[in-house]
């Protein structure tokens, strides 16, 4: 069935260091993937998305890669600050004929000052 | 642009009762879906609307439904109530179109006595 695996689930790191987090699909027909971020009572919120037909895009301190044929892709944060800390999901959209999006379990960030 | 607005914020309501949850889309957006938020389950997809009609439906009993009014608004019912319906239920509009994101409200935290 449709799933996405994310790792790890927990994640320290010191101020200025950088956080990498991994997620992997099942379904070999999602094409979109996003990644949000959550901070402690607020709504999720985008932070970056990539298409299948690009192998990574960044942002800023944030960047993604996707690999298609291990079907894996991953969340790169450098230069990290408190501010990043936050729980941090991943997702695959669907399509099969469908829309909806599959989420990865998050992934909580702490950034040690 | 004014975001996705859901009400109540709180609910507290007993086992057996029923709850309809209330989902305000952006502007200009035709779908709607409806997300249940667990600690250390992420966010479980329940279904999606478009332009009034159901085009997903996720792994949640039959007590689970929903529907989309014309001008986008949903609701969201719950019946018979269970405590381990306890939860954070988001509710997230896009424009419906291929990889368009998810804007995601603040949700709507359920607690079953």
């Amino acid at each position: 069935g449709e799933n996405v695996e994310q790792h790890p689930s927990t994640l320290s790191v010191q101020e200025g260091d950088s956080a990498v987090i991994k997620c992997t699909y099942s379904d070999s027909a999602s094409n979109y993937f996003p990644w949000y971020k959550q901070e402690l009572g607020k709504r999720p919120q985008l932070i970056i998305d990539i298409r299948s037909n690009v192998g990574e895009k960044k942002d800023q301190r944030i960047a993604v890669t996707l690999n298609k044929t291990a079907k894996h892709f991953s969340l790169h944060i450098t230069e990290t600050q408190p501010e990043d800390s936050a729980v941090y999901f991943c997702a695959a959209r669907v399509t099969s004929g469908t829309y909806k999006y599959i989420f990865g379990t998050g992934t909580r960030l702490k950034v040690l000052a | 642009k004014a975001g996705v607005t859901q009400t109540p914020r709180y609910l507290i309501k007993t086992r057996g009762q029923q709850v309809t949850l209330s989902c305000s889309p952006i502007s200009g957006h035709r779908s709607v879906s409806w997300y249940q938020q667990t600690p250390g389950q992420g966010l479980q997809f329940l279904f999606e609307y478009f332009s009034e009609t159901q085009r997903n439906k996720g792994n949640f009993p039959g007590r689970f439904s929903g529907r989309q009014f014309s001008n986008s608004r949903s609701e969201m019912n719950v019946s018979t109530l269970e405590l381990g319906d306890s939860a954070l239920y988001l509710c997230a509009s896009s424009e419906g179109r291929e990889g368009s994101p998810l804007h995601f409200g603040n949700g709507t935290r359920l607690t079953v006595t």
